[in-house]
């Protein structure tokens, strides 16, 4: 199975502050169709995840441009450029690429 | 709108069986593939298990914990997934949700759409 580890596990921020989470994959994402399928998604105390970035860069429906994704193969990161209080939560990153599927353990963000 | 509702989920007793429902509308159900994705409580998300559509001949891949207990099925003509667990035991425990794949024609990616979970609690 494909090992998502993701980094760091928390992180304390002013709301304002721009922060950047971490995802490496034990193999290459890229699917055989070319498309790689790595996701992101944020879930708020108490919610559902809901997806922010599909595709390693690609903006979820009405997902707000300060989220901005980057990577490739097996290196991802997600960068939240000034971040509200509504950005508060647990990212994951997931990948679609190989079944099964798998998760990241998850970054905590919190308020400094 | 779309929406994913899932039900089924409460107080199961270990070795014993629930089967989890999670009804759609919104979109075009048998197009997609569908997902139930897992979290245990105060712990990460676990994807459960995938189905396909008719066009990829509905077919199942699961995770590695629950294969061989767990069984996902459609039903296209009500835009309902399931879930079947059985043999249940105290780490199954947490909240179930059900969330949509991708599309038959890659317009759609894995993840767009959730549910709001339903809760199954494994104890005797």
């Amino acid at each position: 199975d494909v090992v998502m580890t993701q980094t760091p596990p928390s992180l304390s921020v002013a709301i304002g502050q721009s922060v950047s989470i971490s995802c490496k994959s034990s193999q290459s994402l890229v699917h055989s169709d070319g498309k790689t399928y790595l996701n992101w998604l944020l879930q708020n105390p108490g919610q559902s995840p809901k997806r922010l970035i599909y595709q390693v860069s690609n903006l979820g429906s009405g997902v707000p441009d300060r989220f901005s994704g980057t990577g490739s193969e097996k290196d991802f990161t997600l960068k939240i450029s000034r971040v509200e209080a509504e950005d508060l939560g647990v990212y994951h990153c997931v990948q679609a690429t190989h079944v099964p599927h798998t998760f990241g353990a998850g970054t905590k963000l919190e308020l400094k | 709108e779309v929406k994913l509702e899932e039900s089924g989920g409460g107080l199961v007793q270990p070795g014993m069986s629930v089967k989890l429902s999670c009804a759609t509308s919104g979109f075009i159900f048998s197009d997609y593939w569908m997902e139930w994705v897992r979290q245990a409580p105060g712990k990460g998300l676990e994807w459960v298990a995938e189905i396909r559509n008719k066009a990829n001949n509905y077919a199942t891949y699961y995770g590695k914990s629950v294969k061989g207990r767990f069984t996902i099925s459609r039903d296209d003509s009500k835009s309902i997934v399931y879930l079947q667990v059985n043999s249940i035991r105290s780490e199954d425990t947490g909240i179930y949700y059900c969330t949509s794949g991708r599309d038959s024609y890659a317009h759609v990616d894995w993840f767009a759409y959730w549910g709001q979970g339903t809760l199954v609690t494994v104890s005797s």
